[in-house]
């Protein structure tokens, strides 16, 4: 299985500033199409996970542009501009190149 | 609007079968791969199993393989989850959501205890 590993945040984040979220995946998700399938989540306290971005860098409809996702073929970050309070929460990476899909462990976001 | 809504989520003792059901509306149910993720109190999400379009075809972790069944019902706009031989260790919110994840349900609570 695809093991994705994600580091913490120096919670809490003052308002306003910029914080960014690592991934490392124990596989390269570079695909020979030149896809990477990587997705970020964002699941807000006690409601459902939101899809973010999907092939590593592509926002999905209706996400704040205050989001980027980068990376290589084995490591991502997340960078979240100016953060706000509606993005307080746990952000999940997630691997869909292969079966189990996986998920990282979470890293909670909290503002200062 | 893109609508899944889950339901069936109960309490059941160890051992025991339920099955959940995920009804879709506000897309076109029959042209989507579906999944089932689940999060134990307090943890992480964890991907439990999909399905191709047609029902062809499914996919499981290992920890639910032989015990846990997805399937779909195309006419009626509905997923499924049979669940069998439920642990302690199944207990969980299952959510649904399209296998692209770009969609999810509200939630199902299934506890499995004595």
């Amino acid at each position: 299985d695809i093991v994705m590993t994600q580091g913490a945040l120096p919670n809490p984040v003052p308002s306003g500033e910029s914080a960014s979220i690592t991934c490392q995946s124990s596989k390269s998700l570079l695909h020979s199409n030149g896809k990477t399938y990587l997705n970020w989540y964002l699941q807000r306290p006690g409601q459902s996970p939101q899809l973010l971005i999907y092939w590593m860098s592509t926002r999905a409809s209706g996400v704040s542009d205050r989001f980027s996702g980068s990376g290589s073929g084995t490591d991502f970050t997340l960078k979240i501009s100016s953060v706000e309070a509606e993005d307080v929460g746990v952000y999940y990476c997630q691997q869909f190149l292969e079966y189990p899909r996986t998920f990282g462990g979470g890293t909670k976001l909290e503002l200062k | 609007e893109v609508q899944l809504v889950e339901s069936g989520g109960v309490l059941v003792q160890p051992g025991r079968s339920m099955k959940l059901s995920c009804a879709a509306s506000g897309f076109t149910f029959s042209s989507f791969p579906m999944a089932w993720v689940r999060q134990a109190p307090t943890k992480g999400l964890e991907w439990v199993a999909t399905i191709s379009t047609s029902g062809g075809c499914t996919y499981y972790r290992d920890s639910v393989k032989g015990r846990f069944t997805i399937s779909r019902n195309n006419a009626k706009s509905t997923l499924y989850l049979q669940m069998d031989s439920l642990r302690s260790e199944d207990t969980a919110t299952y959510y649904c959501a399209t296998a692209g994840f770009s969609y999810w349900g509200q939630g199902t609570l299934v506890t499995v205890s004595s």
